[in-house]
């Protein structure tokens, strides 16, 4: 089946540093990818869309600013969460299709950041 | 604006029980609906996909019924094992292909 994978799984860091997440699609190519963000005890919140070789379409309330969203090719992109705060603290999903009205996404295991 | 509501919000069953857990969503011009199961600290896996266009579907011993007009699905979950144990939640795909509204997400508990 198809696999999608998430670097880091964790990561720790300090109150205004920048951290960067990866989604990878290991044996398909993804012309769309989602991220999702999920805090402790609650459901899973879609943050943006983002279409190989344009930009990202970022849900109403969230900085595109703050969470830069990069899909350079059809098998990666990246969440990069600029000037961490400690309310960044959360859970990131990202996922993966081809495309297409009945397909299924593929999702990654997420990423839990920590911003101390 | 979509939205996913998932009764109970947790669940807590002896072994072998029969249950059923409920979404409901607001819109009923949806594309597809989907169930996941994701255990604690994880990602999502996906149990089933229902087209807007079928009824219900089924494995193992899971069926997911689907009834778009009242906005209504149900997961049937039989002869529940400690194993599933999990958080289960609904998403609907609407307001453009693939995007996805999650429900709530209802919290299970099989106890041995």
């Amino acid at each position: 089946g198809a696999v999608v994978s998430q670097h880091p799984s964790w990561v720790i860091c300090k109150s205004g540093t920048s951290v960067k997440i990866e989604c990878r699609s290991l044996d398909f190519q993804a012309t769309t990818m989602f991220w999702y963000r999920q805090f402790p005890k609650q459901s899973l919140m879609l943050m943006a869309t983002s279409n190989e070789g344009s930009k990202a379409t970022y849900e109403q309330g969230v900085e595109k600013d703050k969470f830069l969203i990069n899909h350079a090719s059809l098998t990666l992109s990246t969440l990069t969460v600029t000037s961490a705060h400690p309310e960044d603290s959360s859970f990131y999903i990202c996922s993966a299709g081809t495309g297409g009205f009945t397909d299924t996404q593929y999702f990654g295991p997420g990423t839990r950041l920590t911003v101390l | 604006k979509q939205e996913v509501t998932q009764i109970p919000a947790a669940l807590s069953v002896p072994e072998g029980e029969n249950l059923v857990l409920n979404c409901s969503f607001t819109d009923s011009a949806i594309y597809n609906l989907q169930w996941f199961r994701q255990d604690p600290g994880k990602g999502l896996t996906s149990l089933l996909l229902i087209q807007s266009s079928q009824r219900e579907q089924t494995s193992g011993r899971l069926n997911a019924s689907l009834d778009k007009s009242s906005g209504r699905s149900t997961l049937y979950i039989a002869a529940s094992q400690p194993g599933d144990s999990a958080t289960y939640l609904c998403a609907v795909s609407s307001a453009g292909f693939q995007k996805l509204v999650f429900g709530t997400g209802t919290r299970l508990l099989v106890s041995p």
